[in-house]
């Protein structure tokens, strides 16, 4: 299978700070890198993704790494903000199967 | 578009009764998958399926069973719900199968088992 590792478990910044959440992955064949962002009470929602065969990936204050030769893969939040508060997850994805991380808790504080 | 639409939204159990978790899309997905979330865990997959009357396993199917009749549907079934079952339940689409595409989720069911 697949093995998605992700830190930290909680994160809390203020406001304006920046965010990074690390995960990495044990398959090289996973070649697909989603994020999501839960927040409470409701369904994860995809914020950024990224494909095996590109290293960055930025939208607007968002961005993600890959590493292939590591394994491992980040997501990066400038310039925070409260509605930022949220638990996001990464996964790693091949062939129709998703695996995800466990999870971090981000408080963005006012 | 409704999106992707779980029913019901909350289930108590008591150990050994069964049902059948409801989930449907109207965006004529090709993929549609299940998940349980557990605390400090992350989500899992529990079954997916590529297209009508084409399902496979994911990292957790023991204890559920699923079809794929439709385009639009895809039911969670458990014959004998156990303790260890008690989770929220995510169904997600996509517009197709494969990777790289975007999954659209539902908004869960939380599930009790007693």
């Amino acid at each position: 299978g697949e093995n998605v590792e992700q830190h930290p478990s909680t994160l809390s910044v203020q406001e304006g700070d920046s965010a990074v959440i690390k995960c990495t992955y044990s398959d090289s064949a996973s070649n697909y890198f989603p994020w999501y962002k839960q927040e409470l009470g409701k369904g994860p929602q995809l914020i950024i993704d990224i494909r095996s065969n590109v290293g960055e990936k930025k939208d607007q204050r968002i961005a993600v790494t890959l590493n292939k030769t590591a394994k491992h893969f980040s997501l990066h939040i400038t310039e925070t903000q409260p509605e930022d508060s949220a638990v996001y997850f990464c996964a790693a994805c091949k062939v129709n199967k998703f695996y995800f991380g466990s999870g971090t808790k981000l408080n963005v504080k006012p | 578009n409704a999106g992707v639409t779980q029913t019901p939204k909350f289930q108590v159990l008591k150990t050994g009764q069964s049902m059948t978790l409801q989930c449907a899309q109207d965006m004529n997905h090709e993929y549609m998958s299940w998940y349980r979330q557990d605390p400090g865990m992350g989500l899992r997959l529990i079954h997916y399926s590529v297209g009508a009357g084409i399902t496979d396993q994911g990292e957790v199917p023991n204890g559920y069973n699923v079809s794929r009749s439709t385009t639009e549907d895809f039911p969670l079934r458990l014959l004998s719900a156990a303790p260890s079952q008690t989770s929220v339940y995510f169904c997600a689409s996509s517009p197709t199968s494969g990777s790289h595409n975007e999954q659209f989720f539902g908004p869960g069911t939380r599930l009790t088992v007693l």
